[in-house]
């Protein structure tokens, strides 16, 4: 059974870093690639950052650039997020996601068959 | 940048109806199109893929279609377990639609 169970989240000062930790179960980590979505509350959903499952390739949302590091533990399958200098607009459910796609279909589609709980970043003074 | 706008907004609709959610997109996504179901609380659950596959344990009322720019999801007849939010992806790009609401009328 596929599992994906996220940590790292709570509440952080404006200014503040966090690092989520995703860790997987359940399939071969290292074929799929993963991503990182986030909810503010009451919002939809926002794509963040995504990384191959090699970990050589990694994306980010044009507004996630430069404050958001994505990276993955394929010995411990568990992918990690970096999140410097949080203000509010970073108060969020964070998800990670699966693709179902895995790598080597070489499909170029990112679409997401298994999702975590998520954990919740919350930023305040 | 590509933008995904979804319609309507908020959906007041009653079980039995036949419920219809349009994604419009600015540029052609080709194939690359999922929707995605989510209750309060929940983790979104995928639903459709790849314009008009449906994902594994999906009932079969959840269908979609289209092609280009414009793509729809339908509930042939709503259920009271489908009152959600739902979510089309661009999935070769991530990006997600604002959401629509599926409420009870």
């Amino acid at each position: 059974e596929v599992q994906l169970v996220e940590s790292g989240g709570g509440l952080v000062q404006p200014g503040g870093s966090l690092r989520l930790a995703c860790v997987a179960s359940g399939f071969t980590f290292s074929n799929y690639a993963m991503s990182w979505v986030r909810q503010a509350p009451g919002e939809g959903l926002e794509w963040v950052s995504a990384i191959s499952g090699g970990g050589g390739s990694t994306y980010y949302a044009d507004s996630m650039q430069g404050r958001f590091t994505v990276s993955r533990d394929n010995s411990r399958s568990i992918l990690f997020l970096q999140i410097n200098s949080l203000s509010g607009e970073d108060t969020a459910i964070y998800y990670c996601a699966k693709d179902a796609d895995p790598d080597y279909y070489g499909s170029g589609s990112h679409f997401f068959d298994y999702w975590g709980q998520g954990t919740l970043v919350t930023v305040s003074s | 940048d590509m933008q995904m706008t979804q319609s309507p907004s908020t959906l007041s609709a009653s079980v039995g109806d036949r419920v219809t959610i349009t994604c419009r997109t600015t540029r052609s996504v080709n194939k690359w199109l999922a929707w995605y179901q989510q209750k309060p609380g929940r983790a979104p659950e995928l639903l459709i893929y790849k314009v008009s596959s449906l994902n594994k344990g999906v009932p079969s009322r959840f269908s979609g279609s289209g092609s280009g720019t414009e793509f729809t999801l339908t509930i042939s007849s709503l259920q009271p377990d489908d009152f959600a939010t739902y979510y089309c992806q661009q999935s070769n790009m991530w990006t997600f639609g604002q959401g629509t609401k599926v409420e009870i009328k």
